[in-house]
Protein backbone atom coordinates (compact mmCIF):
# COMPACT_ATOMS: atom_id res chain seq x y z
CA UNK A 1 0.00 0.00 0.00
CA UNK A 2 1.27 3.27 -0.72
CA UNK A 3 -0.02 5.31 1.85
CA UNK A 4 -1.89 8.82 1.84
CA UNK A 5 -0.12 10.67 -0.85
CA UNK A 6 -0.09 14.64 -1.09
CA UNK A 7 1.20 16.76 -4.04
CA UNK A 8 3.17 18.80 -4.08
CA UNK A 9 5.48 18.43 -1.08
CA UNK A 10 6.57 21.65 -1.13
CA UNK A 11 5.55 25.03 -2.43
CA UNK A 12 6.67 28.62 -2.51
CA UNK A 13 4.30 31.31 -3.76
CA UNK A 14 3.33 34.92 -3.57
CA UNK A 15 0.65 36.95 -1.23
CA UNK A 16 -2.53 36.75 -3.28
CA UNK A 17 -1.49 33.85 -5.65
CA UNK A 18 -3.77 30.59 -5.25
CA UNK A 19 -2.46 27.21 -4.26
CA UNK A 20 -3.73 24.18 -4.16
CA UNK A 21 -3.02 20.94 -1.93
CA UNK A 22 -3.61 17.22 -2.91
CA UNK A 23 -4.44 14.04 -1.27
CA UNK A 24 -5.13 10.58 -2.85
CA UNK A 25 -6.16 8.77 0.30
CA UNK A 26 -5.44 5.24 1.13
CA UNK A 27 -7.90 2.77 -1.20
CA UNK A 28 -10.98 1.94 1.20
CA UNK A 29 -10.82 4.20 3.55
CA UNK A 30 -14.07 6.62 3.74
CA UNK A 31 -12.78 9.29 6.18
CA UNK A 32 -10.14 11.83 5.25
CA UNK A 33 -8.60 14.92 7.51
CA UNK A 34 -7.20 18.09 6.37
CA UNK A 35 -4.63 19.56 8.97
CA UNK A 36 -2.35 22.35 9.72
CA UNK A 37 0.75 22.28 11.46
CA UNK A 38 2.89 25.08 12.77
CA UNK A 39 5.58 26.29 15.48
CA UNK A 40 2.43 29.06 17.18
CA UNK A 41 -0.57 26.91 16.98
CA UNK A 42 0.38 23.31 16.60
CA UNK A 43 -1.52 20.62 14.74
CA UNK A 44 -5.19 22.11 13.90
CA UNK A 45 -8.09 19.81 11.94
CA UNK A 46 -9.05 21.90 9.36
CA UNK A 47 -12.10 19.75 7.93
CA UNK A 48 -12.70 16.24 7.69
CA UNK A 49 -15.18 14.52 5.12
CA UNK A 50 -16.82 10.74 5.56
CA UNK A 51 -18.00 9.21 2.19
CA UNK A 52 -16.67 12.34 0.31
CA UNK A 53 -19.41 14.30 2.45
CA UNK A 54 -17.68 17.33 4.46
CA UNK A 55 -18.52 17.15 8.00
CA UNK A 56 -16.81 19.23 9.94
CA UNK A 57 -15.83 22.55 8.43
CA UNK A 58 -15.25 24.52 11.74
CA UNK A 59 -11.29 24.59 11.63
CA UNK A 60 -10.88 26.37 8.35
CA UNK A 61 -9.89 29.43 8.88
CA UNK A 62 -11.67 32.30 7.07
CA UNK A 63 -13.24 31.98 3.46
CA UNK A 64 -9.87 31.72 1.64
CA UNK A 65 -9.81 28.19 2.51
CA UNK A 66 -12.16 25.75 0.58
CA UNK A 67 -11.94 21.90 0.39
CA UNK A 68 -13.40 19.40 -1.79
CA UNK A 69 -13.58 15.72 -1.90
CA UNK A 70 -15.00 15.13 -5.91
CA UNK A 71 -14.44 11.41 -5.76
CA UNK A 72 -12.85 8.50 -2.77
CA UNK A 73 -9.45 8.57 -4.31
CA UNK A 74 -8.77 12.53 -4.43
CA UNK A 75 -9.64 15.68 -2.27
CA UNK A 76 -8.54 19.26 -2.66
CA UNK A 77 -7.65 21.87 0.19
CA UNK A 78 -7.38 25.63 -1.90
CA UNK A 79 -6.46 28.93 -0.74
CA UNK A 80 -7.42 31.56 -2.36
CA UNK A 81 -5.61 34.51 -2.10
CA UNK A 82 -2.67 33.45 -0.04
CA UNK A 83 -1.33 35.23 2.58
CA UNK A 84 2.25 34.84 4.36
CA UNK A 85 0.83 33.58 7.87
CA UNK A 86 -0.94 30.81 5.62
CA UNK A 87 2.62 29.51 5.45
CA UNK A 88 2.53 26.29 7.39
CA UNK A 89 3.03 22.02 6.81
CA UNK A 90 -0.41 20.71 5.34
CA UNK A 91 -1.43 17.23 6.34
CA UNK A 92 -3.97 15.16 4.84
CA UNK A 93 -4.53 11.86 6.62
CA UNK A 94 -6.94 8.88 6.25
CA UNK A 95 -9.32 6.79 7.83
CA UNK A 96 -11.55 3.50 7.76
CA UNK A 97 -13.14 1.13 10.30
CA UNK A 98 -10.83 1.93 13.51
CA UNK A 99 -10.48 4.60 15.29
CA UNK A 100 -6.48 5.18 13.92
CA UNK A 101 -5.83 7.74 11.53
CA UNK A 102 -3.01 7.47 8.34
CA UNK A 103 -1.09 10.40 7.75
CA UNK A 104 0.62 11.71 4.29
CA UNK A 105 4.04 13.05 4.19
CA UNK A 106 2.62 16.86 4.05
CA UNK A 107 2.99 20.04 1.68
CA UNK A 108 5.43 22.43 3.22
CA UNK A 109 3.98 26.03 2.24
CA UNK A 110 5.67 29.30 2.26
CA UNK A 111 3.95 31.78 1.15
CA UNK A 112 5.93 35.51 0.48
CA UNK B 1 -14.81 19.87 25.04
CA UNK B 2 -12.02 17.29 24.63
CA UNK B 3 -8.83 18.11 25.95
CA UNK B 4 -5.39 16.44 25.97
CA UNK B 5 -2.91 17.89 27.99
CA UNK B 6 0.86 16.71 27.64
CA UNK B 7 4.27 17.88 28.97
CA UNK B 8 6.04 20.33 27.55
CA UNK B 9 9.35 19.74 26.00
CA UNK B 10 11.87 19.56 24.88
CA UNK B 11 13.09 16.74 27.02
CA UNK B 12 16.77 15.41 26.71
CA UNK B 13 18.27 12.09 27.71
CA UNK B 14 21.12 10.34 27.04
CA UNK B 15 20.78 7.13 25.15
CA UNK B 16 19.84 4.26 27.19
CA UNK B 17 17.76 6.42 29.32
CA UNK B 18 14.43 5.66 30.97
CA UNK B 19 11.52 8.22 29.35
CA UNK B 20 8.31 8.89 30.86
CA UNK B 21 5.93 11.45 28.78
CA UNK B 22 2.82 12.77 30.64
CA UNK B 23 -0.27 12.73 29.04
CA UNK B 24 -3.87 13.07 30.80
CA UNK B 25 -7.34 14.26 29.04
CA UNK B 26 -10.98 15.25 29.38
CA UNK B 27 -13.33 13.98 27.95
CA UNK B 28 -17.40 13.55 28.05
CA UNK B 29 -17.52 9.45 27.39
CA UNK B 30 -15.20 6.69 27.25
CA UNK B 31 -12.52 7.62 24.76
CA UNK B 32 -9.49 5.81 22.58
CA UNK B 33 -6.15 7.22 23.73
CA UNK B 34 -3.36 7.57 21.08
CA UNK B 35 0.43 8.44 21.06
CA UNK B 36 1.34 9.53 17.43
CA UNK B 37 4.89 10.32 16.88
CA UNK B 38 6.70 12.58 14.29
CA UNK B 39 10.15 12.35 13.19
CA UNK B 40 11.64 15.73 11.12
CA UNK B 41 10.29 16.06 8.26
CA UNK B 42 7.64 13.72 8.06
CA UNK B 43 3.86 13.66 8.75
CA UNK B 44 2.88 11.63 11.88
CA UNK B 45 2.45 8.14 12.78
CA UNK B 46 0.94 6.00 14.71
CA UNK B 47 3.39 4.79 17.68
CA UNK B 48 0.41 3.37 19.69
CA UNK B 49 -3.43 2.85 21.00
CA UNK B 50 -5.61 2.12 23.76
CA UNK B 51 -9.45 1.67 23.51
CA UNK B 52 -10.59 0.85 26.48
CA UNK B 53 -9.89 1.58 30.77
CA UNK B 54 -6.92 -0.57 31.75
CA UNK B 55 -5.51 -1.63 28.18
CA UNK B 56 -2.21 -1.54 27.51
CA UNK B 57 -0.69 -0.18 24.07
CA UNK B 58 2.89 -0.93 23.19
CA UNK B 59 4.89 -0.93 19.83
CA UNK B 60 8.78 -0.63 19.18
CA UNK B 61 9.58 -0.69 23.09
CA UNK B 62 7.04 1.85 24.03
CA UNK B 63 4.15 1.82 26.11
CA UNK B 64 1.08 3.13 27.39
CA UNK B 65 -1.85 2.30 30.02
CA UNK B 66 -5.08 3.45 29.78
CA UNK B 67 -6.03 4.74 33.14
CA UNK B 68 -9.83 5.57 33.53
CA UNK B 69 -8.68 7.06 37.41
CA UNK B 70 -6.58 9.28 36.72
CA UNK B 71 -7.93 10.07 33.30
CA UNK B 72 -4.00 9.21 31.61
CA UNK B 73 -2.08 7.76 29.27
CA UNK B 74 1.28 8.29 30.09
CA UNK B 75 4.50 7.06 27.53
CA UNK B 76 7.24 4.92 28.80
CA UNK B 77 10.13 3.03 27.45
CA UNK B 78 12.62 1.66 29.33
CA UNK B 79 15.67 2.30 27.18
CA UNK B 80 15.64 5.34 24.50
CA UNK B 81 17.89 5.17 21.56
CA UNK B 82 19.37 8.00 19.14
CA UNK B 83 16.48 6.83 16.40
CA UNK B 84 13.93 7.73 18.95
CA UNK B 85 14.39 11.24 18.79
CA UNK B 86 10.92 12.99 17.16
CA UNK B 87 8.28 14.95 18.86
CA UNK B 88 5.35 12.60 20.65
CA UNK B 89 2.22 13.22 19.97
CA UNK B 90 -1.02 12.04 22.41
CA UNK B 91 -4.54 12.42 21.48
CA UNK B 92 -7.74 11.06 21.86
CA UNK B 93 -10.91 10.14 19.83
CA UNK B 94 -14.49 10.07 21.01
CA UNK B 95 -15.22 7.18 18.74
CA UNK B 96 -14.43 3.48 18.94
CA UNK B 97 -14.69 1.54 15.76
CA UNK B 98 -14.41 3.94 13.25
CA UNK B 99 -11.79 7.07 12.35
CA UNK B 100 -13.17 10.14 13.85
CA UNK B 101 -11.85 13.78 14.54
CA UNK B 102 -8.72 13.21 16.88
CA UNK B 103 -8.15 15.99 19.55
CA UNK B 104 -4.35 16.33 19.95
CA UNK B 105 -1.98 17.33 22.65
CA UNK B 106 0.44 20.03 21.87
CA UNK B 107 3.29 17.83 21.35
CA UNK B 108 6.83 17.00 23.28
CA UNK B 109 10.39 17.26 21.63
CA UNK B 110 12.57 13.96 22.23
CA UNK B 111 15.63 14.25 22.39
CA UNK B 112 18.53 11.44 22.56
CA UNK B 113 22.30 12.06 22.88
CA UNK B 114 24.73 9.73 22.79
Amino acid sequence: DAGVIQSPRHEVTEMGQEVTLRCKPISGHDYLFWYRQTMMRGLELLIYFNNNVPIDDSGMPEDRFSAKMPNASFSTLKIQPSEPRDSAVYFCASGGNQETQYFGPGTRLLVL
Amino acid sequence: GDSVTQMEGPVTLSEEACLTINCTYTATGYPSLFWYVQYPGEGLQLLLKATKADDKGSNKGFEATYRKETTSFHLEKGSVQVSDSAVYFCALSENTGTASKLTFGTGTRLQVTL
